[in-house]
């Protein structure tokens, strides 16, 4: 079965200083792996997916299939980055279904 | 639009009552999918909707049920709450439509079973 693992349930960094959140996922085939976000009292959304290859709010994610990893980094931490971190896994053609990690809760020290 | 919407925000149960958590959405959405949030658990998958009429089980199933009558709305019935049930209840939506699908979630219900 598949299953994404978060090794840091919290991660406390200095403005200014670089971000990596950690995400391994463990599945055989082509997986969809995306980052969701949640800010205080704020609802779940969608920060990154791989399939974009996108830069969002400075953040970067690149899929290793090697290492089987998703590691979410940013360069410059900024006091809004502080949030909840879920790293999540859609199985190929099935895209109704996510698999989540457990979270990283991400604090930015001022 | 609307989003997703969920009701109640909130809620206490005894243990043994029954209530539904309510959620809707307005983007015409396929899918659509109950999560539970849990402390160092992330989230886990209930029951998911992949279109009106149409219903399975995910990861976390037992004791709860639903049903897809119309595409807006899909309700997660508590049949006879039980204090493990206390958790924060998410809807979510998608439109199942080309590869860069991305899950639309509500705000939340928070639920205490005593």
């Amino acid at each position: 079965a598949q299953r994404v693992t978060q090794p840091e349930k919290l991660l406390s960094v200095f403005k200014g200083a670089p971000v990596e959140l950690k995400c391994n996922y463990s599945y055989s085939g082509s997986p969809e792996l995306f980052w969701y976000v949640q800010y205080s009292r704020q609802r779940l959304q969608l920060l990154l997916r791989h399939i974009s290859r996108e830069s969002i709010k400075g953040f970067t994610a690149d899929l290793n299939k090697g290492e089987t990893s998703f590691h979410l980094k940013k360069p410059f931490a900024q006091e809004e980055d502080s949030a909840m971190y879920y790293c999540a896994l859609r199985l190929g053609g099935r895209r109704e279904k996510l698999t989540f990690g457990t979270g990283t809760r991400l604090t930015i020290i001022p | 639009n609307a989003g997703v919407t969920q009701t109640p925000k909130f809620q206490v149960l005894k243990t043994g009552q029954s209530m539904t958590l309510q959620c809707a959405q307005d983007m015409n959405h396929e899918y659509m999918s109950w999560y539970r949030q849990d402390p160092g658990m992330g989230l886990r998958l209930i029951h998911y909707s992949v279109g009106a009429g149409i219903t399975d089980q995910g990861e976390v199933p037992n004791g709860y049920n639903v049903s897809r009558s119309t595409t807006e709305d899909f309700p997660l019935r508590l049949l006879s709450a039980a204090p493990s049930q206390t958790s924060v209840y998410f809807c979510a939506s998608s439109s199942g439509a080309g590869g860069l699908n991305e899950q639309f979630f509500g705000p939340g219900t928070r639920l205490t079973v005593l």
